[in-house]
């Protein structure tokens, strides 16, 4: 039974480049949330997704951050040319129902030079 | 604004020693809580969770409750062990599944 698997776990990217972080939800699950954790500071929330649709990106930044859950695959969280403050770590949940316990990823830490 | 605090941020204490961390949250209409570990560079673990309608959980050494006409928690440690250390998150969930996280307190347990 594997749980949510994030790739990669660590991400280095020079300014400008673009960064694409991968999750894979427990087997079952249709429900994905995305969260980034920037240095010294708590979690906070990015994305909800279901299976090919955005519910909530009230989070997100509205440049450069895209999200998707295509029906086959992974969800993908997209960063668009990124920079120096998009360094932090980026956590992937999941969920069999809505509010239903979600369960973490171990992270993806993105470091832009 | 729904906001999440901790307090305090960090705590240092010797082994065997019973501690408390709180919680206080501000948005009434809170669907569950949540009390997560993170250990450094590490992902999260869930410890405890406290359904609306519960007051407290309990699971082994942990015991996490829940008022919500005050808008706190508390997450109790019984007799703690170095293997406690880590930062603990207090997360709040509402309507919609949005969590809504507190900075967490850094614990210590020295041997």
């Amino acid at each position: 039974n594997a749980g949510v698997m994030q790739n990669p776990r660590h991400l280095v990217r020079r300014r400008g480049q673009e960064a694409r972080l991968r999750c894979s939800p427990v087997k079952g699950h249709s429900h994905v949330y995305w969260y980034r954790q920037l240095p010294e500071e708590g979690l906070k929330f990015m994305v909800y997704l279901q299976k090919e649709n955005i519910i909530d990106e009230s989070g997100m930044p509205k440049e450069r951050f895209s999200a998707e859950f295509p029906k086959e695959g992974p969800s993908i969280l997209r960063i668009q040319q990124v920079v120096r403050g998009d360094s932090a770590a980026y956590f992937c949940a999941s969920s069999l129902h809505v509010q239903e316990t979600q369960y973490f990823g171990p992270g993806t830490r993105l470091l832009v030079l | 604004k729904q906001e999440v605090t901790q307090i305090p941020a960090a705590l240092s204490v010797p082994e065997g020693e019973n501690l408390v961390l709180n919680c206080s949250f501000t948005d009434s209409a809170i669907y569950n809580l949540q009390w997560f570990r993170q250990d450094p560079g590490k992902g999260l673990t869930s410890l405890l969770l406290i359904q609306s309608s519960q007051r407290e959980q309990t699971s082994g050494r942990l015991n996490a409750s829940l008022d919500k006409s005050s808008g706190r928690s508390t997450l109790y440690i019984a007799a703690s062990q170095p293997g406690d250390s880590a930062t603990y998150l207090c997360v709040q969930e509402t309507s919609g599944s949005r969590l809504t996280f507190g900075e967490g307190t850094q614990l210590t347990v020295n041997p």
